[in-house]
């Protein structure tokens, strides 16, 4: 079964400054995707970013960004210029080629210090 | 177009009474999700549907509840009776239910379920 663990229950990043999200997921499929959701206070689940697995290159979407590595099964999420708003809950998610299943990981709750 | 439309946003109720959540997916979706959240469990899927047909109940906790889908436009998730331990937020979320690259999951508000 697919798995996915997020190490950091809790972090934190000054105003502006940059933070990187970790995640981890066990698979032995080649066809699957990978996503960052955002949960804020509101609750409202957020599609923050998204990359497929056959894709080198990683995914950007403005300030966030993804460190893809594939043989080691790692998906990072890189937030730059930190701001208020992006303080939230953040999951990490896996979804395999052909289904439509997603297995989320337990989520990293992101404080934003100004 | 409007997002994942869920109802009501927050819900109260005793042990024992009936609970039915409501959902509308985004037009023009073919799947619909339900999830449960509560922090010691995370999130959980639910149910799923594909083209309003339950596609896996796997994860719905026991037969107190039951889900629906009467047509691509509407879903409905009843808890009957309810219990103390079934209070969590309950997502509802839609895709366009292809499992392809463009294929990814959006989520209503949630509703948060109270049941004293």
């Amino acid at each position: 079964a697919q798995t996915v663990t997020q190490s950091q229950p809790e972090m934190s990043v000054q105003e502006a400054e940059t933070v990187t999200l970790s995640c981890t997921y066990d698979t032995s499929e080649s066809d699957y995707y990978l996503f960052w959701y955002k949960q804020p206070p509101s609750r409202q689940m957020i599609l923050v970013i998204r990359q497929e697995a056959y894709k080198q290159q990683n995914a950007t979407e403005n300030r966030f960004s993804v460190n893809f590595q594939k043989a080691a099964k790692s998906f990072s999420l890189k937030i730059s210029d930190s701001q208020l708003g992006d303080a939230a809950m953040y999951f990490c998610a896996y979804r395999r080629g052909g289904y439509q299943k997603v297995t989320f990981g337990t989520g990293t709750k992101l404080q934003v210090i100004p | 177009d409007a997002g994942v439309i869920q109802s009501p946003r927050h819900e109260v109720t005793e042990m024992g009474q009936e609970v039915t959540l409501r959902c509308k997916p985004i037009s023009g979706h073919n799947s619909l999700f339900w999830y449960r959240q509560t922090m010691m469990r995370g999130l959980e899927l639910l149910i799923y549907f594909n083209n309003n047909v339950p596609i896996d109940d796997s994860g719905m906790p026991e037969d107190r509840f039951s889900a629906k889908m009467p047509n691509a436009s509407f879903s409905t998730l009843k808890i009957q009776p309810s219990e103390p331990r079934d209070s969590a937020v309950y997502f509802c979320a839609s895709s366009q239910g292809t499992s392809g690259r463009t294929d990814t999951q959006y989520f209503g508000p949630g509703t948060r379920l109270t049941v004293l």
